[in-house]
């Protein structure tokens, strides 16, 4: 079992505030994830980071930011939330693995779903 | 560019009837292939995963999934569904060069009648 969480599990909160949505694992991994999923629709990756002080945007565009000063913590944060901004939050972790042919899993936490007012 | 199309968006069997979930990616060259299961409320758990050798791979909770290259597909299987397979399903492929980031599909829910 991986052990990966995230709080808040839930979050509903005004236009305009600022919000960080906390992710820490304990397995030492390398590697992090940040994905947004809406209802019906396939996850999205929004920023990957490859250890610390690494970040890096990933497929779809974002108006979050990410840092990476600790191994194991992996915080997104948005300065002004809108109503477009509603959606699940995923974080994932995994080995970073530089050799051709092998792959490490993703683990993924629980997820925040958040509701923009 | 990549993609993963999983073309069943809601699938309903009966408890104990054989499943079987569609999976078609888009990539040109042999991908590195996932499929992960969500529970309401929960975080994706990986199922099964294929990266290289036998083509049929088995995963936990009794899955399998078989790697056709000519049909670029990765189909999920299991010969008798149990109510606690009712969740989301989700095919994923890793983008090559990537170190690991993943493509995923819209995801298949299935619901398991009693």
């Amino acid at each position: 079992e991986a052990d990966i969480y995230q709080t808040p599990r839930y979050l509903v909160i005004g236009t305009g505030k600022k919000i960080t949505l906390e992710c820490s694992q304990t397995m030492g991994h390398d590697k992090m994830y940040w994905y947004q999923q809406d209802p019906g629709m396939e996850l999205h990756l929004i920023h990957y980071s490859y250890g610390v002080n690494s970040t890096e945007k990933g497929d779809l565009s974002s108006e979050s930011t990410v840092s990476r000063i600790r191994t194991e913590h992996f915080p997104l944060t948005l300065e002004s939330a809108r109503p477009s901004h509603t959606s699940q939050y995923l974080c994932a972790s995994s080995v970073l693995s530089w050799t051709s042919g092998t792959q490490e899993t993703q683990y993924f936490g629980p997820g925040t779903r958040l509701l923009v007012l | 560019a990549q993609s993963v199309t999983q073309p069943d968006i809601h699938i309903t069997v009966s408890e104990g009837a054989s499943l079987e979930l569609r999976c078609n990616y888009s990539y040109g060259a042999t991908p590195y292939l996932f499929w992960y299961v969500q529970s309401p409320g929960q975080g994706l758990q990986l199922l099964l995963k294929y990266f290289s050798g036998d083509t049929l791979v088995q995963g936990i909770k009794g899955f399998e999934a078989e790697f056709k290259r000519s049909q670029s597909s990765f189909n999920l299987r299991k010969p008798s569904v149990h109510w606690s397979d009712a969740a989301e399903y989700f095919c994923a492929v890793e983008i090559g060069g990537s170190q690991g980031n993943l493509i995923f599909g819209k995801g298949t829910k299935l619901s398991v009648k009693p």
